[in-house]
C-alpha cells in the first residue's frame, strides 16, 4: 500500500531563515505531488503541483520554491522566511487520478 | 473557474443526533466531489467521492452525501453523530487537467460534538 511521508512535524524558524520541508511517498510510481498551505480559516491553499521529476507549476507567487529532485520526493524550501509563511502544509499525492491523499502534515512558526 | 461554498463555519450537534454538513460548488464542467476530514493537528483523509454513477455515495465511518446536480450541491450526512466525528471537515471539487487534477476545497467547517 502507498505511504506518505512529511518532514518535519513542527518546525519553528526565525525570520530570514532558510526553509527545506520534505515530503516523500512510498508504494507508488510516477505520482502527482502537491504542496498546500493551510492558514486559520482560510481552508487549503494550492501552492506547487509536480507531475513528474523536475517538472514543477507555481499556483500562487509567493517567497516559496519548490523542487522535485526524484520520482517519490518533493521538497518545498525559502531561502528567507517571512511571518506571513507560518502555517500549517500538507503534502498530497495522486496516481494520476482524480484523487488525493494527504500526509500528516508539518506546521511551521515563521518567529 | 470552479469554486466550493460550505455553509457554516462551525456545526454543532449532540451525539447520536443527525449530522448535516452542506457544501455548493460551482464548476464548468461535471465535477468530481469529495468531502475530507481533518482531526487537530492531522492531515487530511479521505471520507467519500462522487466521480460518476450512483449519485448517492457512501464513506467511511458511516458518513454519505448525495450529489445533486440541480442545486449544485453535494452535502454530508451521517445518521448518529458520535463523539469521535468532531473535526473540521472540508469539501473539494476537481475536474481534469490533462495529466493532473487540481482540486479546490471549501474553508472548511467544523464539527463539534456534544454529549
Amino acid at each position: 500500500s502507498q505511504t506518505i511521508h512529511q518532514w518535519p512535524a513542527t518546525l519553528v524558524q526565525p525570520v530570514g531563515s532558510p526553509l527545506s520541508l520534505e515530503c516523500t511517498v512510498e508504494g507508488t510510481s510516477n505520482p502527482n505531488l502537491y504542496w498546500y498551505r493551510q492558514a486559520a480559516g482560510r481552508g487549503l491553499q494550492l501552492l506547487f503541483y509536480s507531475v513528474g521529476i523536475g517538472q514543477i507549476s507555481s499556483e500562487v507567487p509567493q517567497n516559496l520554491s519548490a523542487s522535485r529532485p526524484q520520482d517519490r520526493q518533493f521538497i518545498l524550501s525559502s531561502k528567507k522566511l517571512l511571518l506571513s509563511d507560518s502555517g500549517f502544509y500538507l503534502c498530497a499525492w495522486s496516481g494520476g487520478r482524480e484523487t488525493q491523499y494527504f500526509g500528516p502534515g508539518t506546521r511551521l512558526l515563521v518567529l | 473557474a470552479q469554486s466550493v461554498t460550505q455553509l457554516g463555519s462551525h456545526v454543532s450537534v449532540s451525539e447520536g443526533a443527525l449530522v448535516l454538513l452542506r457544501c455548493n460548488y460551482s464548476s464548468s464542467v461535471p465535477p468530481y466531489l469529495f468531502w475530507y476530514v481533518q482531526y487537530p493537528n492531522q492531515g487530511l483523509q479521505l471520507l467519500l467521492k462522487y466521480t460518476t454513477g450512483a449519485t448517492l455515495v457512501k464513506g467511511i465511518n458511516g458518513f454519505e452525501a448525495e450529489f445533486k446536480k440541480s442545486e449544485t450541491s453535494f452535502h454530508l450526512t451521517k445518521p448518529s453523530a458520535h463523539m469521535s466525528d468532531a473535526a473540521e471537515y472540508f469539501c473539494a471539487v476537481s475536474h481534469s487537467g490533462g495529466s493532473n487534477y487540481k482540486l479546490t476545497f471549501g474553508k472548511g467547517t467544523l464539527l463539534t460534538v456534544n454529549p
